[in-house]
């Protein structure tokens, strides 16, 4: 079945420094990604929908500036979170549709970001 | 706009015993519905999704969900729940996009015990 390969599942890093993350699709090609966030016993927030080959669509009250959303091509987009708080730390969530057929996402593993 | 609403936020059940999950959406138009599982850490599992036909559907590790208009739900059930099931568990509408897949809603969740 169709896989959605998130990287890295857990990072640390100071305040003040960007993070990267990746989400890829192994075996299909996704022209849309979804990026969500999980604060601890929620649920996920949809933050906003990368578009292969234009702007990223931001949900209200997300920050684009904050939030840097590259889809670089069709089976990669990258999530950069920038200039990092404590309060930025989450797990987030990408997810991509399967087009040819389907009408369903799959999801990546996650990624737990910690920022001290 | 859609929304999901799971009522129950913790749900205790004896191994052996049945389960219900209670999942409410609220949709303009004809409903994509989707539960999920999410183990701690980890990213989302679809156990099965509801697109149209028969309103009750069958999914994986044991578990069925029936789609009732009238009442705007979807819920989860399981005859006989095993320990390995204790999990969140999170309800999700879908609005198709144009040429496929889904963005989706999620509920806030059900965190389900099982009680050895």
């Amino acid at each position: 079945g169709a896989v959605v390969s998130q990287h890295p599942s857990r990072v640390i890093c100071k305040s003040g420094t960007s993070v990267k993350i990746e989400c890829r699709s192994l075996d299909f090609q996704a022209t849309t990604m979804f990026w969500y966030r999980q604060f601890p016993k929620q649920s996920l927030m949809l933050m906003a929908t990368s578009n292969e080959g234009s702007k990223a669509t931001y949900e209200q009250g997300v920050e684009k500036d904050k939030f840097l959303i590259n889809h670089a091509s069709l089976t990669l987009s990258t999530l950069t979170v920038t200039s990092a708080h404590p309060e930025d730390s989450s797990f987030y969530i990408c997810s991509a549709p399967v087009l040819v057929g389907g009408t369903e996402a799959f999801f990546g593993q996650g990624t737990r970001l910690t920022v001290v | 706009a859609q929304s999901v609403t799971q009522p129950d936020i913790h749900i205790t059940v004896s191994e052996g015993a049945s389960l219900e999950l209670r999942c409410n959406y609220s949709y303009g138009a004809t409903p994509y519905l989707f539960w999920y599982v999410q183990s701690p850490g980890q990213g989302l599992q679809l156990l099965l999704k509801y697109f149209s036909g028969d309103t009750l559907v069958q999914g994986i590790k044991g578990f069925e969900a029936e789609f009732k208009r009238s009442q705007s739900s979807f819920n989860l059930r399981k005859p006989s729940v095993h320990w390995s099931d204790a999990a969140e568990y999170f309800c999700a509408v879908g609005a198709m996009l144009t040429g496929g897949g889904n963005k989706l809603t999620f509920g806030t969740g059900t965190q389900l015990k099982v009680e050895l």
